[in-house]
């Protein structure tokens, strides 16, 4: 079975601009979240979809952005970029059953922001 | 304000040998619990998880056992060999949900 596939693998973009995400999940899972990692703030939890729908929302700016596919794919969507936001963005899938789930990981997007 | 700590970034173990990685979390609400490996460049694994309703939990040379009344889980490794040399990050979610709370991660490296 495939992974988590993630697109692009690295990406630079400047201040101001915008940048969008993919994320394809294990065929057969539902659920997707994303998470960004920092080296100052570690893992953090970005936004979680299911069936099209977002479940969860972390603590991100209205800058964050996100969405899922009928065929369960999303896509992440940062506008307005800033310095800050330079960091790898991961991507999980699960089947979600409605009780313990176990997220698969993806290999992340690197993102840097100049 | 860190739900989850890993307070030791690093740990360094003989080949052979026991890793016990360490994590401590203040929010009661978790009632999952995971932990995950990370090698450079790749995405985190999923190792093993323990539900609140355990204290322990083992697959094969991993155990993790969790103190509730502490608020303290522990990740045993045994015996470590070098291919375990990652970062391991613990994370807590409520509701079992997919909602993970991560802690800092720490480095093991296990020598030959």
């Amino acid at each position: 079975k495939a992974g988590v596939t993630q697109t692009p693998r690295y990406l630079i973009k400047t201040r101001g601009q915008q940048v969008t995400l993919s994320c394809s999940p294990i065929s057969g899972h539902r659920s997707v979240s994303w998470y960004q990692q920092t080296p100052g703030q570690g893992l953090q939890f970005l936004f979680e979809y299911f069936s099209e729908t977002q479940r969860n929302k972390g603590n991100f700016p209205g800058r964050f952005s996100g969405r899922q596919f009928s065929n369960s794919r999303s896509e992440m969507n940062v506008s307005t970029l800033e310095l800050g936001d330079s960091a790898l963005y991961l991507c999980a899938s699960s089947f979600y059953r409605g009780d313990t789930d176990t997220q698969y990981f993806g290999p992340g997007t690197r993102l840097t922001v100049l | 304000d860190q739900q989850v700590k890993q307070n030791s970034p690093s740990l360094s173990v003989q080949e052979g040998r026991i890793s016990i990685l360490n994590c401590d979390y203040t929010n009661s609400m978790f009632d999952y619990f995971l932990w995950y490996k990370k090698y450079p460049a790749e995405g985190p694994t999923f190792l093993i998880s323990i539900s609140s309703i355990k204290d322990k939990n083992e697959d094969g040379r991993f155990t993790v056992f969790l103190n509730k009344s502490a608020k303290h889980l522990s990740l045993h490794i045994v015996p470590s060999q070098p291919g375990d040399s990652a970062v391991y990050f613990c994370a807590g979610s409520r509701n079992a949900g997919n909602m993970l709370t991560f802690g800092g991660g720490t480095r093991l490296m296990v020598k030959p």
